[in-house]
């Protein structure tokens, strides 16, 4: 099973929201990961969780806040999003963050609108 | 800084002929690299790896080939059918980190 998945998957939320996005993989993967990707583009890496410690932040705004409450979920925390942040959000996973370079498994991604 | 591109942004064919998507890659260190397919409206689905010790790879109707001389990838569809419509995006991997190409849009033509 390299089945990862994502709720909800569509979200409209105002400029004033909370709301979270969740991911779940039950492989048995110890690294999980958040992307954003834009219409015609590829994913943007946000966040790598590493053993449900954060090890990578490209630099995201804080309006975006990760959660790794174990080792199958993660979460995305969202507050004042700007509707530029309006995109498909998708959750990946991996066996570890092996030097030589892991199969990431994604999920089907959460389309995220900003009004 | 490193990246990884696609050739061609569009790639119309008809049914039943053979695809062939190219990417180029920056970073000759680079040790692993994947093909995805991304269906409208959904997330990147893991086609075909391969790892620079290896010129190629095959799978199911698809073969990944790497000329690590010119840093080079290529995915070859045989075949090609209506269900293979799609954006495929190579990635080089290392280090948690995927970089991936600015993605193909192939279209099957019945």
């Amino acid at each position: 099973d390299t089945e990862v998945t994502q709720t909800p998957k569509h979200l409209v939320m105002g400029m004033t929201n909370k709301k979270s996005l969740k991911c779940e993989q039950h492989m048995g993967h110890r690294a999980m990961y958040w992307y954003k990707q834009k219409a015609k583009k590829p994913p943007e890496l946000m966040f790598v969780y590493s053993y449900e410690k954060l090890s990578i932040n490209e630099s995201v705004p804080s309006r975006f806040s990760p959660e790794c409450p174990n080792s199958s979920l993660l979460n995305l925390h969202l507050h004042a999003l700007q509707p530029e942040d309006s995109a498909l959000y998708l959750c990946a996973s991996s066996q570890g963050l092996g030097e030589r370079g892991e199969t990431q498994y994604f999920g089907p991604g959460t389309r995220l609108l900003v009004l | 800084g490193e990246s990884v591109g696609l050739h061609l942004p569009t790639l119309s064919v008809q049914e039943g002929d053979n695809s062939i998507i190219n990417c180029a890659y920056s970073n000759s260190a680079s040790d692993y690299f994947i093909w995805y397919k991304q269906e409208s409206g959904k997330g990147p689905q893991f086609i075909i790896d391969i790892r620079s010790n290896m010129d190629k790879r095959q799978g199911q109707r698809v073969t990944v080939l790497l000329n690590k001389t010119v840093k080079h990838l290529s995915l070859q569809i045989a075949a090609t059918q209506p269900g293979d419509s799609a954006v495929y995006f190579c990635a080089e991997n290392g280090g948690g980190k995927l970089i991936f190409g600015q993605g193909t849009e192939l279209s099957v033509k019945p």
